[in-house]
C-alpha cells in the first residue's frame, strides 16, 4: 500500500525554522517525482515546491523561493521541506504528494502536517 | 498562468454536475483534477484531461478544449459533495498551478 506520512509541522514564531518530513513507503521514491503542497484554514490548495527523482530539477512557488528548500534522499525513502525565515502567512496544512515519472499530476497524497507561524 | 473555477456549483441528486477550469488556451495543456472533503487530503480524480485512476467510477469524466476544461460528473450522489480543483503545469513559469477550487453542494 503507497503511504505518505509527514512529520515536523508544529508552532513557530515569525522569523524561525521548521524542517518538515515525508516517509514513503509501498513503492520506490527514486521512480517519482514529488511536490509539497499546502492549504492555509479554510482556504484552497497551493503548490509550493516540486523535486524531479533525482533532484536535477528543483522549483518553487514564488512566495516561498529564497526561503524554502526541498530535497529527498531516495535511500531513506524521505522527502525534505527545509523552511527558513518564516511568516504569518506560511501558516497550513503542508502536504506531499507523488507524482509519476514525466507527469505533473499528482496520484497520491499524504495527510499533511500543521505549520502553525505566530506574529 | 492563471486557471479560474467557479466558486460553487450545485446539483440535485441524480443529474450531472459540470465544473469549469478556465485558462488561456487551457486545451493545449493537460489538466488533473482533485476532489477534496472535509478533513481528508486531496484525491486524483483525473489526468490529463480525461484519464480516470484505478477505483475512480465511470460516471466521473473530463474534456478540455479552447479555453476551458471541463470535470462533469453524472448521476450526482450526497457522496459527492466535496471541492473540487483543476491542475496545470505551466511550463513559462515551471510551477504547478491550481485553481482556487469549486465548492460541489448536492441540493
Amino acid at each position: 500500500e503507497v503511504q505518505l506520512v509527514e512529520s515536523g509541522g508544529g508552532l513557530v514564531k515569525a522569523g524561525g525554522s521548521l524542517r518538515l518530513s515525508c516517509a514513503a513507503s509501498g513503492f520506490r521514491l527514486s521512480s517519482y517525482r514529488m511536490s509539497w503542497v499546502r492549504q492555509a484554514p479554510g482556504k484552497g490548495l497551493q503548490w509550493v515546491a516540486f523535486i524531479s527523482s533525482s533532484s536535477d530539477y528543483i522549483y518553487y512557488a514564488d512566495s516561498v523561493r529564497g526561503r524554502f528548500t526541498v530535497s529527498r534522499d531516495n535511500a531513506k525513502s524521505t522527502l525534505y521541506l527545509q523552511m527558513n525565515s518564516l511568516r504569518a502567512e506560511d501558516t497550513a496544512l503542508y502536504y506531499c504528494a507523488r507524482a509519476p515519472y514525466g507527469e505533473n499530476y499528482l496520484d497520491s497524497w499524504g495527510q499533511g502536517t500543521l505549520v502553525s507561524v505566530s506574529s | 498562468y492563471v486557471v479560474t473555477q467557479p466558486p460553487s456549483v450545485s446539483v440535485a441528486p441524480g443529474r450531472a454536475a459540470r465544473i469549469t477550469c478556465g485558462g488561456n488556451n487551457i486545451g493545449r495543456k493537460n489538466v488533473h483534477w482533485y476532489q477534496q472533503k472535509p478533513g481528508q487530503a486531496p484525491v486524483l480524480l483525473v489526468y490529463d484531461d480525461s484519464g480516470r485512476p484505478s477505483g475512480i467510477p465511470e460516471r466521473v469524466s473530463g474534456s478540455n478544449s479552447g479555453n476551458t476544461a471541463t470535470l462533469t460528473i453524472n448521476g450526482v450522489e450526497a457522496g459527492d459533495e466535496a471541492d473540487y480543483y483543476c491542475q496545470v503545469w505551466d511550463e513559462i513559469s515551471d510551477q504547478v498551478v491550481f485553481g482556487g477550487g469549486t465548492k460541489l453542494t448536492v441540493l
